[in-house]
């Protein structure tokens, strides 16, 4: 089974808003709303952003949203701002209790 | 508070077993519809499921590494443990726990991680 497929990298400049892409299957991505997003600086653990495609934590800013369009799932961040300069990681559920991950994107903030 | 945190050796050799410590508080693994992944990243590289354990005892793992995975837990200590087998250079990783919900396909919180060292 391979990854899901990210960009490796976007970039954006700071008030701007940007969208990752994370393209799956059918087996994947297009037959469960269970695409969760992570966020990862540097150095640190990965923090979870948006879980069921579109649903926020509690703590994350609203400035993160998440969709799903076929086996196509996206997280916008809106109101670009340097804190959001990080990897973020998609990751659907993919069957018989498997998940699988995206291959992550690199977003700088400009 | 919810918290996990790895344990484990810093270096393994290859052909050798890893096994890897999670040790949760905030929550019982007890608890019914709890419990814990392992997720891994290589340096540089992305992150790759390995396998998780419910409180049901329920686990599953990553297809392509199945074969050399176990995944168990203690519930009097909190803790969940991962054995990897065969290790080889390409498993140096860092070596991460996190929370999961039966039923609720994410993660959320990660233990700090645990790099781990393929190396003769």
């Amino acid at each position: 089974q391979s990854a899901l497929t990210q960009p490796a990298s976007v970039s954006g400049s700071p008030g701007q808003s940007i969208t990752i892409s994370c393209t799956g299957t059918s087996s994947d991505v297009g037959s469960y709303n269970l695409v969760s997003w992570y966020q990862q600086h540097p150095g640190k653990a990965p923090k979870l952003m948006i879980y069921e495609v579109s649903k926020r934590p509690s703590g994350v800013s609203n400035r993160f949203s998440g969709s799903k369009s076929g086996n196509t799932a996206s997280l916008t961040i809106s109101g670009l701002q340097a804190e959001d300069e990080a990897d973020y990681y998609c990751c659907s559920y993919a069957g018989s209790s498997t998940l699988r991950f995206g291959g992550g994107t690199k977003l700088t903030v400009l | 508070q919810v918290t996990l945190k790895e344990s484990g050796p810093v270096l393994v050799k290859p052909t050798e077993t890893l096994t890897l410590t999670c040790t949760v508080s905030g929550f019982s693994l007890s608890n019914a519809r709890m419990g814990v992944s392992w997720i891994r990243q290589p340096p540089g590289k992305a992150l790759e499921w390995l396998a998780h354990i419910f409180s049901n005892d329920e686990k599953s793992y990553s297809t392509s590494l199945k074969s050399r995975l176990t995944i168990s837990k203690d519930t009097s200590k909190s803790q969940v443990v991962l054995t990897m087998t065969n290790m080889d250079p390409v498993d140096t990783a860092t070596y991460y726990c996190a929370r999961m919900g039966a039923g609720a396909w994410w993660f959320d919180p990660w233990g700090q991680g645990t790099l781990v060292t393929v190396s003769s």
